[in-house]
């Protein structure tokens, strides 16, 4: 069981809008400490998508979004392109773990 | 731009240790981040192992900090990883990379495929 809870799977139509949600606890987003997403495609390292609740890297499309409100996270991805089919990760640091935490990833297909 | 690689066997016995080598280069582990060990069970997600400070400052997963001890070799710009009495559950994609308590892990290594048989 990861601590920060992600639905497995999650599929959209291209052009749609697809929402991935990360729920964790008063000891980790609800602690303020800061959310990160990651995208992973086959066979790759994961690469940060989203970092600090809200913030895109250079290079990361603005169909890509994130947001957090009290003990969860959200990534939201408009526009869906079949390059986005991958699998997604939140993380977070945990002070009762004293230690790094991620969701159990979700899958993103793209119909 | 920084990099990582990770070195070690790719086949380990149960019962034995695995031992893991990852060296950062175009930079300095003697730098104000973590570096950490993360490992991606075949079709599983990801779970954190442990990082280590160049200072040798430890914190390691509660649910495996008693079979992990890592290391730091900042002479070689290393970082090292052994995991002790290993079963199957322990085979993996490990990967080091770079991190801080308030920053997401930035920098990744490929990973490699540790395989527990005997």
């Amino acid at each position: 069981q990861s601590v920060l809870t992600q639905p497995p799977s999650v599929s959209g139509a291209p052009g749609q809008r697809v929402t991935i949600s990360c729920t964790g606890s008063s000891s980790n987003i609800g602690a303020n400490y800061d959310v990160h997403w990651y995208q992973q495609l086959p066979g790759t390292a994961p690469k940060v998508l989203i970092y600090g609740n809200i913030n895109r890297p250079s290079g990361v499309p603005d169909r890509f979004s994130g947001s957090r409100s009290g003990t969860s996270a959200s990534l939201a991805i408009t526009g869906l392109q079949a390059e986005d089919e991958a699998d997604f990760y939140c993380q977070s640091y945990d002070r009762s773990l004293r230690g790094w935490v991620f969701g159990g990833g979700t899958k993103l297909t793209v119909l | 731009q920084l990099q990582l690689q990770e070195s070690g066997p790719g086949l380990v016995k149960p019962s034995e240790t695995l031992s893991l080598t990852c060296t950062v280069s175009d930079g300095s582990i003697s730098s104000d981040h973590y570096w950490a060990w993360i490992r991606q069970p075949p079709g599983k997600g990801l779970e954190w192992i442990g990082s280590i400070f160049y200072t040798g400052s430890t914190v390691y997963n509660p649910s495996l900090k008693s079979r992990v001890i890592m290391s730091v070799d900042t002479s070689k710009n290393q970082f090292s990883l052994n995991l002790s009495s290993v079963t199957a559950a322990d085979t993996a994609v490990y990967s080091c990379a770079r991190c801080a308590i308030f920053s997401p892990f930035d920098y990744w290594g490929r990973g490699t495929l540790v395989t527990v048989s005997s």
